[in-house]
């Protein structure tokens, strides 16, 4: 059974680059149609989708963050990073790492997800 | 930009049924998604592709799509069921990925 876990930095600075690496087990990492994701929940609000990558390289964002975000998988360590850069407070969420399966242009969903790992964003 | 608008909030007896709604202008030609949340945990997918329940999830889950309005109903609603649940969709374009705002379901 596909498992994820997320790890990387508790704390970071405003205005630093926070890191974060995502550690698959028990599944292939290079099945079509199935990209790696983040999402992230502030506290106590909703999910909000950051940002998804295929193995083989083709990335989604989300628009809002901008220039932000990066992505990267390394199908060998059997892992995948985001690197959200330029943080502030409102930075400070759970977040998540998720196998995504792109389908269609309908059939799009997150499943598993790991248990996430808070970061908080504070001097 | 793209919105998902849920309900903040349903509160149900045990045993009653719970209906929770899930609007979106690009509904009618995208599936929605519903995912539980409990407290501290991470979400788990319970209905996919409007209205199919992946493996393990009770029969009592399930779900429902029309024009913008998809819905997901809880049947036998149990104290075990309280949790936020998220509706997740596209925008037409395919291309922005939306959560709804989340619904917290009460059952007492």
């Amino acid at each position: 059974q596909l498992q994820l876990e997320e790890s990387g930095p508790g704390l970071v600075k405003p205005s630093e680059t926070l890191s974060l690496t995502c550690t698959v087990s028990g599944g292939s990492m290079t099945t079509s149609n199935f990209y790696w994701a983040w999402i992230r929940q502030p506290p106590g609000k909703g999910l909000e989708w950051i940002a998804s990558k295929y193995h083989s390289g083709a990335t989604y964002f989300n628009p809002s963050f901008g220039s932000r975000v990066a992505m990267s998988v390394d199908t060998s360590k059997r892992e995948f990073t985001l690197i959200l850069s330029s943080v502030t407070a409102a930075d400070t969420a759970v977040y998540f790492c998720a196998r995504h399966a792109v389908v269609t242009a309908a059939e799009d969903w997150f499943d598993p997800w790991g248990q996430g790992t808070l970061v908080t964003v504070s001097s | 930009s793209y919105e998902l608008t849920q309900p903040p909030s349903v509160s149900v007896s045990p045993g009653q049924t719970a209906r929770i709604t899930c609007s979106g202008d690009a509904l009618p030609k995208k599936y929605a998604y519903w995912y539980q949340q409990k407290s501290g945990q991470a979400p788990v997918l319970v209905i996919y592709e409007d209205n199919k329940r992946p493996s393990g999830i009770p029969e009592r889950f399930s779900g429902s799509s029309s024009g913008t309005l998809a819905t997901l109903t809880l049947s036998e609603a149990q104290v075990d069921d309280e949790a936020d649940y998220y509706c997740y969709s596209l925008d037409n374009s395919g291309t922005l990925r939306v959560f709804g705002g989340g619904t917290k379901l009460t059952v007492l």
